[in-house]
């Protein structure tokens, strides 16, 4: 069965400073693997995938995620945080009944 | 191009009680997808539907259902409602041309917060 796992539900960073939410999966079968953003009293915004390929993915507002099999990790990354980034964040793996398994959600607080 | 909507926005409901909730998709999106999300259990799948016929389906009760309309606008329904029921039901859609889609983009809709009383 596909599960997923995020490390900490709550990270906190200063403005400028480096983004590092971890995410870990499990599958039976090659992964499609999403991260997700969700802000305040808003739906989930599509951040960045991994189906196959590049194993370095680049998404929207700076943010990029690196597929590591070995590991099984899909961590996902931004250089400089922003206040604008203050959100939660959902990684995602595909689900057997045609669905997304999500993590539990980690809340990113951006400090000034 | 208008994006996901859901309405209503909020809804109160007491024990026992039936909701109806609504999703209609980005035009030309024919698979609509809906998940429940909670602090405690986090995002679950409830089902989707494509073309007006139930595609995939999570691991929820009987009392959730749903249907899909020739245009492709969604109703989710839930009958004789728990405290547990109290959660931000989101749904999503997408073009829905391979399988369910996961190699396509999914757009959330904001969500209806329902409160069980």
């Amino acid at each position: 069965a596909q599960s997923v796992t995020q490390l900490g539900s709550h990270v906190s960073v200063s403005e400028g400073a480096l983004v590092l939410l971890r995410c870990n999966y499990s599958s039976s079968v090659p992964p499609y693997l999403f991260w997700y953003v969700q802000y305040p009293n808003q739906g989930l915004q599509l951040l960045l995938k991994y189906t196959t390929g590049a194993t370095l993915v680049k998404g929207i507002n700076g943010f990029e995620a690196e597929f590591k099999k070995s590991e099984t990790s899909f961590h996902l990354t931004k250089p400089s945080a922003h206040m604008s980034d203050a959100a939660e964040y959902f990684c995602a793996v595909t689900g057997s009944q045609g669905n997304l398994i999500f993590g539990k959600g980690t809340k990113l607080s951006v400090k000034p | 191009k208008a994006g996901v909507t859901q309405t209503p926005r909020y809804l109160i409901k007491t024990r026992g009680q039936q909701v109806t909730l609504s999703c209609s998709p980005i035009s030309g999106h024919r698979s609509v997808s809906w998940y429940q999300q909670t602090p405690g259990q986090g995002l679950q799948f409830l089902f989707e539907y494509f073309s007006e016929t139930q595609r995939n389906k999570g691991n929820f009760p009987g009392r959730f259902s749903g249907r899909q309309f020739s245009n492709s606008r969604s109703e989710m329904n839930v009958s004789t409602l728990e405290l547990g029921d109290s959660a931000l039901y989101l749904c999503a859609s997408s073009l829905g041309l391979s399988g369910l889609s996961l190699n396509e983009k999914l757009f959330f809709g904001s969500g209806t917060q329902l409160s069980v009383l």
